[in-house]
């Protein structure tokens, strides 16, 4: 089976941009996690979308969100960037939702607000 | 402070040493995992331990729970060099209302040739 993929994988914007990443899970999988990485912070969870709905959702800002398609792929954006958003985003897809399962990562992508 | 924290916050090693790595977290849990990360790139899963288990084995790594400390611990033995990563312990915290699961801010591990 093919991983999980995310594209880009590498993105510079500019303060004030907005920004759209791809999430594509492993065939069969219907949740989608997607996760903010910065050196300072750790990884934080964003939102969870399972069969199209969000099923969970952590503390970010309103500018972050997110959608999920009958195929399973996943988008997250980002509106009016802030310099404070540059970090590693990295989406995750499980089988189902829930806390048992393990999650299966893509590469992630390396977002840089300028 | 975080639900899960590893310890050490790094480690350096030589290759074919045991390498330790500790996580406490405060909340009860139903399940701890253990993630690896390549120098920026995407987590891999390593091994999940549920908590009604005490010891778990995968290869050359060995996991144990101790639910009445709040701790695990992740052990490789004989480790290479491309053991070298950051090391992440995840929990789902039960009391949790949103959050999947929880990252620890890792341990990052050097395994020096």
């Amino acid at each position: 089976k093919a991983g999980v993929t995310q594209t880009p994988r590498y993105l510079i914007k500019t303060r004030g941009q907005q920004v759209t990443l791809s999430c594509s899970p492993i065939s069969g999988h219907r949740s989608v996690s997607w996760y903010q990485q910065t050196p300072g912070q750790g990884l934080q969870f964003l939102f969870e979308y399972f069969s199209e709905t969000q099923r969970n959702k952590g503390n970010f800002p309103g500018r972050f969100s997110g959608r999920q398609f009958s195929n399973s792929r996943s988008e997250m954006n980002v509106s009016t960037l802030e310099l404070g958003d540059s970090a590693l985003y990295l989406c995750a897809s499980s089988p189902t939702s829930g806390r048992t399962y393990e999650q299966y990562f893509g590469p992630g992508t390396r977002l840089t607000v300028t | 402070s975080q639900q899960g924290e590893e310890d050490p916050q790094a480690l350096s090693i030589q290759e074919g040493e045991n390498a330790t790595m500790n996580c406490s977290y405060k909340t009860s849990i139903n399940n701890l995992q253990w993630y690896r990360q390549n120098s920026g790139r995407g987590l891999v899963h390593l091994i999940l331990i549920r908590s009604n288990e005490r010891e778990k084995h995968s290869g050359r790594l060995r996991v144990t729970l101790d639910t009445s400390k709040k701790s695990s611990s992740l052990l490789i033995t004989a480790s290479r060099a491309a053991d070298t990563a950051s090391y992440f312990c995840a929990t789902d915290a039960i009391e949790t209302s949103y959050d999947k699961v929880i990252f620890g801010p890792g341990t990052s591990l050097s395994v020096i040739p």
